[in-house]
């Protein structure tokens, strides 16, 4: 069955950086994107963007460029988020789902962000 | 503010059928697929319509979906108290080069 697993939580201090890991399993890594979703504490679902497994191409949200960077390992079919220059509303719940052309079919667990000083 | 909106709330007693409503425009409702979520408290969101009125295998059949235009809707039937979540609509928007998200519905089973 298909399983995307996420790393663990994380403190970090305003300004600082954060890489989350979402390791897929169960279907084949390069013949999917994964999009990440994110979700502020008691408030909706932002999408923050996605990547191509198969050609590394992406699309990030506009409120993000230049602060995230999304990059796949298919050698360990595991796809990285990574957000630069931490604010305090960039504490969220961080999602990765398997994106089939805009269905995501399965999601992470879930990395919960914190950012404060 | 979000790109689609969703009434923020929505109930119904065990056995009803209820309807979440969600409005956008010609940019993402009005040429692009509508894909629903729920998400049950604490836990991932769910895949629950995918292309408009597509369920994957797997969710009952009291849910559906519809699109008209520039607004779609989730109904589901037969409510039970296991429907208790949050509902979110989501499509693509040809304007912003983004996927968009509803705010998100709260459905309470009286």
């Amino acid at each position: 069955q298909v399983q995307l697993v996420q790393s663990g939580a994380e403190v970090k201090k305003p300004g600082a950086s954060v890489k989350v890991s979402c390791k897929a399993s169960g279907y084949t890594f390069t013949s999917y994107g994964i999009s990440w979703v994110r979700q502020a504490p008691g408030q909706g679902l932002e999408w923050m963007g996605w990547i191509s497994a198969y050609n590394g191409n992406t699309n990030y949200a506009q409120k993000l460029q230049g602060r995230v960077t999304m990059t796949t390992d298919t050698s360990t079919s595991t796809a990285y988020m990574e957000l630069r220059s931490l604010r305090s509303d960039d504490t969220a719940v961080y999602y990765c789902a398997r994106d089939d052309s805009g269905s995501y079919w399965d999601w992470g667990q879930g990395t919960l962000v914190t950012v404060s000083s | 503010q979000s790109v689609l909106t969703q009434p923020p709330s929505a109930s119904g007693t065990p056995g009803q059928r209820v309807t979440i409503s969600c409005s956008g425009s010609s940019s993402n409702i009005g040429s692009n697929y509508v894909y629903w979520y729920q998400q049950l408290p604490g836990t991932a969101p769910k895949l629950l319509i995918y292309r408009n009125n597509q369920r994957p295998s797997g969710v009952p059949d009291r849910f559906s979906g519809s699109k008209s235009g520039t607004s779609a809707s989730l109904a589901i039937s037969g409510l039970r108290s296991e429907d208790e979540a949050d509902y979110y609509c989501a499509a693509w928007d040809d304007s912003l080069s983004a996927v968009v998200f509803g705010g998100g519905t709260k459905l309470t089973v009286l």
